[in-house]
């Protein structure tokens, strides 16, 4: 299996402007978790999701962000409009059950200018 | 506010030496795992230990649970330099969530 895949690894864009970043889950997880990591409040969750339904987007800062799985193969995470304080590491996580062992992608190193 | 805490927050040994992290939290929880993060990397797991279990043994890693005093312990014995990254524990309180605690970096030197 290649493991939990994200795209892009890398992203420079400039305030205001659209952010999507990308998830392909590891087959069979039924769950799917998206954070962020910064180095001043570490690693905070911002959604998750259980069969491709969202179930606790609690963590999601701002109504600029917003996350969708529309099949068990896809999520993506937009930021729209973006601002500096975005700039974070973004990673996506899933595992078979919620309570077990979480996979991690590599994640997504966003630079808001 | 966070479920977990590291302690201590950074660590430097040489070669060879044993590296102890300890992890505390506040509620009850289901079971508690350790991860690690290498320099630009996504975490990987390491080690579960269920909340009847008192400790576990994984290759050089040795992890304890307290759940009376709401602690674990995370143990890396002759410690190589490739073990230098960061450390979390991660607990589950009861919730679909794991909550990742704050780190501790340990630095190994040759």
């Amino acid at each position: 299996d290649a493991g939990v895949i994200q795209s892009p690894r890398h992203e420079v864009t400039e305030m205001g402007q659209e952010v999507t970043l990308r998830c392909k889950p590891i087959s069979g997880h039924d769950y799917l978790f998206w954070y962020r990591q910064t180095m001043m409040r570490g690693l905070e969750l911002l959604i998750y999701f259980n069969n491709n339904v969202p179930i606790d987007d609690s963590g999601m800062p701002e109504d600029r962000f917003s996350a969708k799985m529309p099949n068990a193969s896809f999520s993506t995470l937009k930021i729209q409009p973006s601002e500096p304080r975005d700039s974070a590491v973004y990673f996506c996580a899933t595992a078979r059950r919620s309570w077990e062992t979480q996979y991690f992608g590599p994640g997504t190193r966003l630079l808001v200018l | 506010s966070q479920q977990g805490e590291e302690d201590p927050q950074a660590l430097s040994i040489q070669e060879g030496e044993n590296a102890t992290m300890n992890c505390s939290y506040k509620t009850s929880i289901n079971n508690l795992q350790w991860y690690r993060q290498n320099s630009g990397r996504g975490l990987v797991h390491l080690i579960l230990i269920r909340s009847n279990e008192r400790e576990k043994h994984s290759g050089r890693l040795r992890v304890t649970l307290d759940t009376s005093k709401k602690s674990s312990s995370l143990l890396i014995t002759a410690s190589r330099a490739a073990d230098t990254a960061s450390y979390f524990c991660a607990t589950d309180p009861h919730t679909d969530k794991l909550i990742f605690g704050t780190g501790t970096r340990l630095q190994v030197f040759p």
